[in-house]
């Protein structure tokens, strides 16, 4: 059965710290892996990774794609409280080109104090 | 540009009855795909369509149903309501695939008393 286990499940830091947030799987016909970001309800795009293992980069956010591992972390630096919300991380099952199936972890509860 | 649009945003529903959520997606966008989000088993994928095609589907019993019309807006349908069923239902729509262009729409969040 694929699956996608993510870690911590729940951390709480002070702003300006650095966090990691970890995600794993096993899963057949791995396509590519995504990172979101759900705040409220409606989560949004923060990375996707394929077994290239080319870091992605945007401000703070950074994630990296570790085939032999088959695992995934997402690195925020200097957090903000704004940082706050679940990470999701999700595995692309499709083998339809352009199609889509995603599988997604359990998330990271984030909370960033001031 | 409006995003996506699901209603209604909230439902109270008796087990044994049956729903019908709808999804409008963005405009041009010809993919549309669902979602089920509870706090015990996450983010769980539904189906996809495309072009009025059911392209993938999830592990979902067969009450769990979908279309999508030739304006590319998508309704859900949940028969035989079961208390299992209560969750947070996301629709998500691309222009014609690719992640990058996914957006979520704000969910409707279904109560099954």
């Amino acid at each position: 059965e694929d699956k996608v286990v993510q870690s911590p499940l729940s951390l709480v830091v002070h702003e300006g710290d650095t966090v990691t947030l970890n995600c794993s799987y096993e899963v057949t016909n791995f396509r590519s892996l995504l990172w979101y970001k759900q705040e409220k309800k409606a989560p949004t795009f923060l990375f996707m990774l394929t077994s290239s293992g080319i870091e992605k980069k945007s401000g703070r956010l950074s994630s990296i794609l570790d085939k032999k591992e088959l695992s995934s972390i997402l690195n925020i630096t200097a957090t903000q409280t704004g940082d706050s919300a679940i990470y999701l991380c999700a595995v692309d099952l499709s083998q339809i080109q352009g199609a889509q199936k995603l599988v997604f972890g359990q998330g990271t509860r984030l909370t960033i104090n001031p | 540009k409006a995003g996506v649009t699901q209603t209604p945003r909230y439902l109270i529903k008796t087990r044994g009855q049956q729903v019908t959520l709808s999804c409008s997606p963005i405009s041009g966008h010809r993919s549309v795909s669902w979602y089920q989000q509870t706090p015990g088993q996450g983010l769980q994928f539904l189906f996809e369509y495309f072009s009025e095609t059911q392209r993938n589907k999830g592990n979902f019993p067969g009450r769990f149903s979908g279309r999508q019309f030739s304006n590319s807006r998508s309704e859900m349908n949940v028969s035989t309501l079961e208390l299992g069923d209560s969750a947070l239902y996301l629709c998500a729509s691309s222009p014609i695939g690719g992640y990058e262009k996914l957006f979520f729409g704000s969910g409707t969040q279904l109560s099954v008393l």
